[in-house]
């Protein structure tokens, strides 16, 4: 089965600074991960998704993950935060099948001016 | 708006009465999912529905716990005789899975339904 590991809790960065938030991921086999974006009163929405077709993955509002086998993760990365970027982030993997997602803990992530 | 819509969006109910929660999903999405969400965790998955096929249920899936997809539409989740711990945001996802193996699409999720227990 495949796990996720969301490695900070909180991260908190200044606006025009770039944005780093861990991954970790436990798999048996090649993994399908994604990255979704929380805000608040609003849903889940879907940032960048890595299905092993490149290990770097280009996502909606500049965010991009790079997937690293060697060191089992999929960090999520921007090279500038901005004031609108502050909300919850979940890394997730896919198990059964593809038929659920695993959700990590979630990173909370504010931007300040 | 086409998006994955839940009915109520907060719902105060008192311990040991029973609430329902519907979900409409995507139109042309045959997968439908539900998940709990409690604070400052992540969502877990309870269960999902190919069509009107409930096909897997989560062990967090007490048997107080139903979810019905009649007619392989909308979705409704019945919890009876609430508890304090069943407080939580409950959310429907909704993608779309061609037979065969593969990945479904995109889930797309709706804005949820918050539960409080008093």
């Amino acid at each position: 089965a495949q796990s996720v590991t969301q490695l900070d809790s909180h991260v908190s960065v200044s606006e025009g600074t770039p944005v780093l938030l861990r991954c970790n991921y436990s798999s048996s086999y090649s993994p399908s991960l994604f990255w979704y974006v929380q805000h608040p009163n609003k849903g889940l929405q879907l940032l960048l998704k890595y299905t092993s077709a490149a290990t770097l993955v280009k996502g909606i509002n500049g965010f991009e993950a790079e997937f690293k086998k060697s060191e089992t993760s999929f960090h999520l990365t921007k090279p500038s935060a901005h004031m609108s970027d502050a909300a919850e982030y979940f890394c997730v993997g896919a198990s059964g099948g593809y038929n659920k997602l695993i959700f990590g803990a979630g990173t909370r992530l504010a931007v300040h001016p | 708006d086409t998006g994955v819509s839940q009915d109520p969006r907060h719902k105060i109910t008192k311990r040991g009465q029973n609430v329902t929660f519907r979900c409409d999903p995507i139109s042309e999405h045959n997968r439908l999912y539900w998940y709990r969400q409690t604070l400052g965790q992540g969502p877990e998955f309870l269960t999902y529905f190919q069509n009107e096929a409930q096909l897997e249920k989560s062990r967090l899936l007490s048997d107080r716990f139903s979810a019905e997809r009649p007619k392989g539409s909308f979705s409704t989740l019945e919890i009876q005789r609430t508890e304090q711990g069943d407080s939580a945001m409950y959310l429907c996802a909704s993608s779309y899975k061609t037979q065969g193996t593969g990945m479904p699409t995109e889930a797309f999720f709706g804005q949820g339904t918050r539960l409080t227990v008093v």
